[in-house]
């Protein structure tokens, strides 16, 4: 019951930035956005979220659209560490009333030399 | 400040045979989950504890999975008897209503199970 889509994987040149798309049309108003990325063998790793206004942190930026139906997560100077899979969450209430996060599949980034 | 450990990291077994994970959380967190990721998929959540209290354990299949918090700190997750299919990665993720809110979950470097 995944609320997000986002591309399977995305490449970017070290140095540049790197812009991760993700769509979540059927958000509610009072559902979050969170990103979460996991390197290969670590557990998932937060990174930002966000309601409605656009988000900055020392790790990334997060640009959520005015009707909220989709965002962007923004890593300014990508390196070779940034590599990861990157999970566009929405934070949904489950059935037992509690906050939970849906994980997707993801998206591959690929940060090459 | 340690990080949430889980032990063991990897473990290998035959089918029908019991497992049990364990997980110590980032101390003072009284929020614990234990999720299942099946390879090339997201992490998906089985069990969530609030203190020594399971308040989402929705998803847990009860009739071969069990979970314990006791004391609130530590807790285990077990299977008996484990399935092919139970072969996936456990992770274990804490978080505090302090600091951020308890929007940040912490997660473990997981245990990779392999049933045999």
């Amino acid at each position: 019951d995944a609320k997000t889509t986002q591309p399977p994987s995305m490449d970017c040149a070290e140095g540049r930035a790197a812009n991760l798309p993700c769509n979540h049309s059927t958000i509610s108003g009072n559902e979050y956005v969170y990103w979460y990325r996991q390197i290969h063998s670590q557990g998932p790793q937060y990174i930002i979220h966000g309601l409605k206004n656009n988000e900055t942190n020392e790790m990334a930026s997060l640009i959520i659209t005015e009707d909220r139906k989709s965002s962007t997560l923004i890593l300014p100077h990508a390196t070779l560490r940034d590599t990861a899979v990157y999970y566009c969450i929405v934070r949904v209430r489950g059935r037992t009333g509690f906050q939970k996060l849906v994980f997707g599949t993801g998206t591959r980034l690929l940060v090459s030399p | 400040e340690a990080g949430v450990v889980q032990s063991p990291r990897y473990k290998i077994i035959e089918k029908k045979q019991p497992v049990a994970f364990w997980c110590n959380p980032i101390s003072g967190h009284n929020t614990l989950y234990w999720y299942l990721q099946n390879l090339g998929q997201g992490p998906e959540l089985l069990i969530r504890y609030e203190n020594e209290e399971a308040v989402d354990d929705s998803q847990l299949p009860k009739d071969r999975f069990s979970a314990e918090r006791l004391k609130g700190v530590d807790s285990t997750l077990k299977i008996q008897p484990a399935e092919l299919g139970d072969s996936a990665v456990y992770l274990c993720a804490s978080s505090s209503r302090t600091g951020t809110g308890g929007h940040e979950q912490f997660f473990g470097p997981g245990t990779r199970l392999t049933v045999l």
